[in-house]
């Protein structure tokens, strides 16, 4: 089946470093989405790619679809407190399971203050 | 936030006993999909639902079955609860009448199985 592999697992870093996490899928995505999870919380939409190549911000947010459709990266310049949990980068199956995501393992981000 | 609920918000229960959890929307949406949450793991699909009392099995399945006889009510039901079911339960619903397709999820709900 399809997997989702991100990395790095942990990130620790400190306040006003940037971050970038990695989702890499085995097969070619038709849109991948990423979603963040504040400690103790629920998973949240943050964004959805579906072009190849496609680059998105929010605010201190960069999120890249890669050429091939098979891997993106979220890039968070100067950290901030509030930007701690863990980001999970989320792909919909192909053909007729497409309304199902699988789901990165998320990359938990700690940042010292 | 979407309208999701799940009850009950935290659950402790005995190796055995049979528990049931319970997810409802006030967005009329389609899909409907039960997730576990695990250290390590990050979300695996359970059960998922694409309309009224149509399911289908996801990733970890054993153990675990679903019912949907109502568009808003999504139900979770451990027939024999064992101590590997021990984690965090995430309701998750979407649809597809626009992009993007993404999924809303519930509050969550933390089982413990002694």
């Amino acid at each position: 089946g399809q997997q989702v592999m991100q990395i790095p697992q942990y990130q620790h870093v400190q306040e006003g470093e940037d971050f970038t996490t990695y989702c890499n899928s085995s097969t070619t995505l038709s849109n991948i989405q990423w979603y963040k999870q504040r400690p103790g919380g629920h998973p949240v939409f943050l964004i959805q790619l579906v072009k190849s190549g496609e680059v998105k911000k929010q605010k201190r947010l960069t999120f890249q679809f890669g050429e091939a459709k098979k891997n993106s990266s979220l890039h968070i310049t100067a950290t901030q407190t509030t930007d701690v949990g863990t980001y999970f980068c989320a792909g919909p199956n192909s053909g007729a399971g497409s309304y199902q995501l699988t789901f990165g393992k998320g990359t938990k981000l700690s940042v010292i203050p | 936030d979407a309208g999701i609920t799940q009850s009950p918000r935290h659950k402790v229960t005995e190796t055995g006993t049979p528990v049931t959890l319970r997810c409802h929307q006030t967005e009329n949406h389609r899909y409907m999909y039960w997730y576990r949450q695990d250290p390590g793991h990050g979300l695996r699909l359970i059960h998922y639902s694409y309309g009224v009392k149509d399911t289908d099995k996801g990733e970890v399945s054993d153990g675990y079955s679903v019912s949907r006889s109502k568009t808003e009510d999504f139900l979770l039901t451990l027939e024999s609860a064992t101590s590997s079911q021990t984690s965090v339960y995430f309701c998750a619903i979407s649809d597809f009448v626009d992009a993007p397709n993404e999924q809303f999820f519930g509050p969550g709900t933390r089982l413990t199985v002694l």
